[in-house]
């Protein structure tokens, strides 16, 4: 069965550049989530899309953005990375108010 | 908003001996709660779930209980193995909103 896609699988960047994370949901799934999980933490919820239009917003610093395009890929955008930022970003995906599947996510690494 | 404590953090077992993770929820209006499986490097896998009109869900040898009044839900593994060896995340969400964390449990099943 096809799951939640997100590239790159690895990210190095260093300190004030930006990153773009992807997400490409399972077929026919309208709602996506973003998560951020540091080492040894439960995942954070950062922000969700449902029909293309922000739905929720959780913790998510001013200097992400994200958005969901029209065949319902998500992308997640960073800028003025910190070191801080280093951690791993999941993206999960759902039917609408059903359960979430979560993609094997993104190691991005600030230096 | 809501918050979710999970116990224990830590876990050892014997193999084919049983493991019991707790969780408590704060959003009385929280009506599912599902259970993830993370190992390292993955993303967070569903095991089992359960919504607010059922006390009890059983899937081969893994249960789920919830008890609605004391906002407590558990999760039971039965006949344990090696391969069951893995962050364990407990979840709540109240209707459409964002699936809300526990703190996390590693359990250890040792051969």
């Amino acid at each position: 069965a096809a799951g939640v896609i997100q590239s790159p699988r690895h990210l190095i960047k260093e300190k004030r550049e930006t990153a773009t994370l992807k997400c490409y949901p399972i077929p026919r799934h309208d709602t996506v989530y973003w998560y951020q999980q540091g080492p040894g933490q439960d995942p954070q919820f950062l922000i969700s899309f449902y029909e293309k239009m922000q739905s929720d917003k959780g913790s998510i610093p001013d200097r992400f953005s994200a958005q969901q395009f029209s065949d319902y890929h998500s992308e997640l955008n960073m800028s003025s990375l910190e070191l801080g930022d280093s951690a791993l970003y999941f993206c999960a995906s759902s039917p609408r108010n059903e359960k979430l599947f979560f993609g094997s996510g993104t190691q991005l690494s600030v230096l | 908003g809501e918050n979710v404590e999970q116990h224990p953090s830590t876990l050892s077992v014997q193999e084919g001996d049983s493991a019991v993770i707790k969780c408590t929820y704060s959003d009385s209006a929280s009506n599912y709660f599902p259970w993830y499986k993370q190992e390292l490097g993955k993303g967070p896998q569903l095991i089992i779930d359960i919504r607010s009109n059922v006390g009890e869900k059983k899937d081969q040898r893994i249960a789920v209980t919830l008890n609605k009044t004391a906002k407590h839900f558990s999760l039971h593994i039965t006949e344990t193995q090696p391969e069951d060896s893995a962050v364990y995340f407990c979840a709540a969400r109240r209707g459409y909103q964002k699936v809300t964390f526990g703190t996390g449990t590693k359990l250890q099943v040792i051969p």
